[in-house]
C-alpha cells in the first residue's frame, strides 16, 4: 500500500511569490491535514480537509489556503510569501478524525523563502 | 489556548542508559498519541493511549497516561542508537477530535 506522497520535495521561492504544495493521501483516507514545522520547532496545525471541504484551520493568516479535490488529494497555497514561511510542510492523512486515529505523514515539502 | 508541553527539550544519553520524556497538557485529554521523528524524516505514529492510568509497552518502550488524563510519559529502557530522534506527544484540541495539538517535542541523542 502506497503511503502519503507530497510534491515537490524542495521548493525555493522569493519573498512575495506564491507557493503551491501538493499531497496525496493513503488510498481510502478522506481526511487530509497540513502542518508547518519550522526548523527546530514542533508541528503547528495549519488546515484540515475532509470530503472536499475545509473543516478547520489553525492560527495562520488567510494567505495560507488550500483545497481538496474529488480524489481526496490536496493542495496548500501560500500567497505573498514571507521569510518566516520557510519551513517543512507536512501533510498527513487518517481514516477518521485526527484525535481518534493514527495519522500517516508524508515526507514533507521543504519550502525556502529567500 | 490549549498547550501541550514536553520536558526535557533535549536529552543526550550514552547507549544503554534509560530515557524518559514527559508530556503535560493544560487541559484534560480524551486520548494521547505519541510520534517519533527521525532526523530528516517525518513523524511516525508509535501508539495511542485512551484510558486513565493506562500503561502500554512496545519492546523497550513504555508509555503511560496519567490518572487525570493531563499528562503522559514515554520511557525507553537501555537506549540504542536507533532510538535517536524527536519524540512528540499529541492530543485532541479543545475536546474535539478534529485536530491534534502536538507537544513541543524531546530530541533524544544517543552516543554509542
Amino acid at each position: 500500500e502506497a503511503g502519503v506522497t507530497q510534491s515537490p520535495t524542495h521548493l525555493i521561492k522569493t519573498r512575495g511569490q506564491q507557493a503551491t504544495l501538493r499531497c496525496s493521501p493513503i488510498s481510502g483516507h478522506t481526511s487530509v491535514y497540513w502542518y508547518q514545522q519550522a526548523l527546530g520547532l514542533g508541528l503547528q496545525f495549519l488546515l484540515w480537509y475532509d470530503e472536499g471541504e475545509e473543516r478547520n484551520r489553525g492560527n495562520f493568516p488567510p494567505r495560507f489556503s488550500g483545497r481538496q479535490f474529488p480524489n481526496y488529494s490536496s493542495e496548500l497555497n501560500v500567497n505573498a510569501l514571507e521569510l518566516e514561511d520557510s519551513a517543512l510542510y507536512l501533510c498527513a492523512s487518517s481514516l477518521g478524525l485526527a484525535g481518534d486515529n493514527e495519522q500517516f505523514f508524508g515526507p514533507g515539502t521543504r519550502l525556502t523563502v529567500l | 489556548g490549549q498547550q501541550v508541553m514536553q520536558i526535557p527539550q533535549y536529552q543526550h544519553v550514552q547507549e544503554g542508559e534509560d530515557f524518559t520524556t514527559y508530556c503535560n497538557s493544560s487541559t484534560t485529554l480524551s486520548n494521547i498519541q505519541w510520534y517519533k521523528q527521525r532526523p530528516g524524516g517525518h513523524p511516525v505514529f508509535l501508539i495511542q493511549l485512551v484510558k486513565s492510568g493506562e500503561v502500554k509497552k512496545q519492546k523497550r518502550l513504555t508509555f503511560q497516561f496519567g490518572e487525570a488524563k493531563k499528562n503522559s510519559s514515554l520511557h525507553i529502557t537501555a537506549t540504542q542508537t536507533t532510538d535517536v530522534g524527536t519524540y512528540f506527544c499529541a492530543g485532541p484540541y479543545g475536546g474535539a477530535t478534529n485536530k491534534l495539538i502536538f507537544g513541543t517535542g524531546t530530541l533524544l541523542a544517543v552516543q554509542p
